[in-house]
């Protein structure tokens, strides 16, 4: 078990560029989540995975945000046309399937749109 | 609505004991974690609470109300590595998921020697 893994650490853009992350989650979890935080704040819910199906999708998620999960196992987070509000730390969590099954969170990537 | 309340910011002496409120108010409810967050860190899990009543594990005890919409974490015999920011995060069933936290903003807990 070596954790959930998230690819870039950092990552300094363009406003209007295209992003992409990458999360590899713990080996045998099914579940797979995506949270944006900024200073200060709690993590913000962007996305959720069980497999390979995204159940759920925050309602305040633009359709410039996309994120799959192609193999039910390492997931991508895709940002189009950056803004600067985008600039955030983006976390990636797993867990096992179980309500009181807690989420292991990755180190997550920082982006910084500029 | 979903709201969750936590104080921001928290003062406490190594040694001591510190208790950090919050209460949420959400449509539904499946359950409550603590975690803890140092700065530029990812948060990691301390306690999950979906029953009335005390959870203890270690220096840090979790304690749930669900009639009165809340929980604290306490912390005792705090030492200086304990500085850190601690985040509610309620299950709400209400929003037709069983998966979604909502997260409070964090405290921020400043221990001093």
């Amino acid at each position: 078990d070596t954790g959930v893994s998230q690819d870039p650490r950092h990552k300094i853009t363009k406003r209007g560029q295209n992003v992409t992350f990458r999360c590899d989650p713990i080996s045998e979890h099914n579940r797979l989540y995506w949270y944006r935080q900024t200073l200060g704040q709690g993590p913000e819910f962007l996305t959720y995975f069980q497999n390979e199906a995204q159940l759920e999708k925050s309602r305040l998620l633009s359709d410039r945000f996309s994120a799959e999960r192609p193999k039910g196992s390492f997931s991508t987070l895709e940002i189009q046309r950056t803004e600067q509000g985008d600039s955030a730390m983006y976390l990636c969590a797993s867990s096992r399937f179980g309500q009181g099954n807690e989420q292991y969170f990755g180190p997550g990537t920082r982006l910084t749109v500029t | 609505g979903q709201n969750i309340d936590q104080p921001t910011e928290m003062t406490a002496t190594e040694g001591a004991i510190v208790q950090i409120n919050c209460t949420y108010q959400t449509s539904g409810f499946n359950g409550l974690f603590w975690y803890q967050q140092h700065a530029g860190e990812a948060p990691t899990f301390l306690s999950y609470n979906v029953l009335d009543g005390l959870e203890e594990k270690g220096r840090f005890s979790s304690f749930l109300s669900r009639s009165k919409g809340y929980s604290y974490l306490l912390l005792k015999e705090l030492q200086m590595k304990d500085s850190a920011s601690y985040l509610c995060a309620v299950r709400d069933e209400g929003q037709g998921s069983n998966y979604q936290l909502i997260w409070g903003a964090g405290t921020k807990l400043i221990i001093k020697p």
